[in-house]
């Protein structure tokens, strides 16, 4: 079953504007939690990552929230550009683990 | 390019036929992962390899699917008898000595196609 659930499926942002991505889990065993931006034809690559013991990363424009009660974790990208037009993924792992576990992905257009 | 790369991009084949695709991870990675993407959804883990050893392997390798590494450093995932529903992107992943799921950089992917 989906281990991580992302919302929305698509996203068209103008030029300028904030783009909002979410993702919620169950397992609490999960404590590494990436994102991944993937263009068509292409591999996805890490974006950002954020472990529980912080709220917020922030690398540039682009910014993780995190909520560990609600077990809930969001992408901010401000002042999104047409190069940011993607997909995004949202992931969850045990860091002692291996495996990471993808949402479904959202596809973002972000218009001139 | 020193990144991950796979090898074919893409794969047309019939149902019944077997398939081969190879990645060749980031050098000095001893970890490699395979995933597979079907349209519209999120990778989804399918084995991982710690140098020449399969550590882990996922309920959605049936049978059908083997994945070797024998030298601990290109991968082979091999799909015998393929069906329809095998139809996806499949993506290898390499990461270094060390890490976990963190740190894991992703090939181009081979895109397959079962007609």
């Amino acid at each position: 079953q989906q281990q991580v659930k992302q919302s929305p499926q698509s996203l068209i942002v103008q030029k300028g504007g904030i783009s909002i991505i979410n993702c919620a889990y169950e397992n609490t065993a999960f404590d590494y939690f990436p994102w991944y931006q993937q263009f068509p034809g292409k591999g996805p690559a890490l974006l950002i990552a954020i472990r529980p013991d912080v709220s917020e990363k922030k690398e540039g424009r682009f910014t993780i929230s995190f909520n560990k009660s609600a077990k809930q974790f969001s992408l901010h990208i401000m002042d999104s550009q047409p190069g940011d037009s993607a997909t995004y993924f949202c992931a969850a792992s045990i860091n002692s683990g291996y495996a990471l576990n993808f949402g479904k992905g959202t596809s973002l257009l972000v218009t001139p | 390019d020193t990144g991950v790369s796979q090898d074919p991009r893409h794969k047309i084949t019939k149902r019944g036929q077997n398939v081969t695709f190879r990645c060749d991870p980031i050098s000095e990675h001893n970890r490699l992962y395979w995933y597979r993407q079907t349209l519209g959804q999120g990778p989804e883990f399918l084995t991982y390899f710690q140098n020449e050893a399969q550590l882990e392997k996922s309920r959605l390798l049936s049978d059908r699917f083997s994945a070797e590494r024998p030298k601990g450093s290109f991968s082979t995932l091999e799909i015998q008898r393929t069906e329809q529903g095998d139809s996806a992107m499949y993506l290898c992943a390499s990461s270094p000595p060390g890490s976990g799921a963190e740190t894991q950089y992703f090939g181009p992917g081979t895109r397959l196609l079962v007609l």
